[in-house]
Order: C-alpha cells, then structure tokens, then sequence
C-alpha cells in the first residue's frame, strides 16, 4: 500500500519554507526521500532508518516518527533549485519492497 | 563514471508487439528494479532482483517480464498483454537488497505505444 504524501502540491516565494509529509499505516523500517525533475530520473535525497532519526542535507532535513509511522521533510529558505516533486518512499518490517508515495510537486517563484 | 544507462530514450511502437527495453548498470550493485511513472501516479513497483538469476514480482508485474542473467544488466519486456503500456519507465539499481541502501535510477526510457 502506498505511503500518503501532503501536500499534494505547494508553491512558495524563493527564502520560504516548506514542510511534506509522508504517513503509512504500516509500521516502517525506513524512509526514503527523492527529488525528481520533470523529464529526469529522481534524485536520492536521504535515508532515514531509526525512529526518531534526523537528517540534513544542505538546507533541507527530514525526521521519522517510527511510532507514528510518519516522515516529515522540511526545506528551509528555499531557492530556485529546490523546485521539482519530492518522493518519499518506505520500506515496511517483513517487506523489502521500497513503496513509494505519489508524490508533492514544489514550485519556488522568484 | 559509474551509473546506470537505459536506451533508448523513446520507443514507440504499435499494439500487439512485444517491446524490450534496456538496463546496464556499472556500479557493482547486487539489486536492481524496474518502475513505471504515470501522471500523478507516482513510481509502483514493476519487477526487482536481488541476484542473478533472481527476481520477484512487484506491485504492478502483469503484462511484463524480465531476466537477470548478468549482474549489470536487467532487461525488461512489454509484452502485448499489458493494456496501458504508455507510461515512462524508470530502472534503478541499490547495493544490496532492503531498505538500508538508496537507490541509483537511470533517465528513463519513454514508450509510447499506438
């Protein structure tokens, strides 16, 4: 079953920021984050694999919430670049398979 | 440079053929996958293979078939029995199998099938 994304899709003002989400209802061995540009391949952002775990990279981090089965990814001050659609994708206890969301498309306007 | 190539880029063709579609990766990985992306749909999972000679069923596995004879390679077949074949598809390769490792994609190749 696929993992929940939200928002569905946002735009911001290039220095804003902005928060996705991702929840599953089973219980997660690890989340995955992409970011894919429209026409390319997605880009692997981050793995996080303990409850609680945080992670940064550049100015954008991610949190995973193993009891409620949730992962948030937050981008701070966006830029210009940060523009795409984020994936999460999860990877449940007994199930090797990585699932993926479907999705939040981020638009950053100058 | 270490990656993952699929080619060609864009196929097209017509319904009723059997379309094979190409994966070479370079990078020494053990697993490799295949993916479709429609439309606000996200990537679902098509086949996956651990090893060579291996390889399991994903979500959305009917109307394809694959084989894993070399460890860099991981050819996927559209076969006429698949009844939305449009669609980009996405292979991508991890160092092992689980949830521990990401996972490299190639650029996709693009089918468009009349």
């Amino acid at each position: 079953q696929q993992p929940v994304q939200s928002p569905q899709a946002v735009i911001l003002r290039e220095g804003e920021d902005a928060v996705i989400n991702c929840s599953s209802s089973k219980a997660l061995y690890s989340v995955h984050w992409y970011r894919q540009k429209h026409g390319e391949a997605p880009v692997f952002l981050m793995i996080l694999l303990k409850g609680g775990e945080q992670k940064g990279h550049e100015k954008i981090s991610a949190s995973f919430n193993e009891k409620k089965q949730q992962s948030s990814l937050y981008l701070t001050a966006s830029q210009l670049s940060y523009s795409g659609t984020y994936f999460c994708g999860t990877v449940s206890y007994g199930n090797e398979k990585l699932t993926f969301g479907t999705g939040t498309r981020l638009t950053i306007i100058p | 440079d270490g990656g993952i190539t699929q080619s060609p880029k864009y196929l097209f063709r017509k319904e009723g053929q059997n379309v094979t579609l190409s994966c070479e990766q370079n990078l020494n990985h053990d697993a490799m996958y295949w993916y479709r992306q429609d439309p606000g749909q996200g990537l679902r999972l098509i086949y996956y293979s651990q090893i060579v000679n291996d390889f399991q069923k994903g979500d959305i596995a009917e109307g394809y078939s694959v084989s894993r004879e070399k460890k860099e390679s991981f050819p996927l077949t559209v076969t006429s029995a698949q009844k939305n074949p449009t669609a980009f598809y996405l292979c991508a390769s991890s160092m092992v199998k689980g949830g521990n490792s990401p996972l490299h994609f190639g650029n996709g190749t693009r089918l468009t099938v009349t």
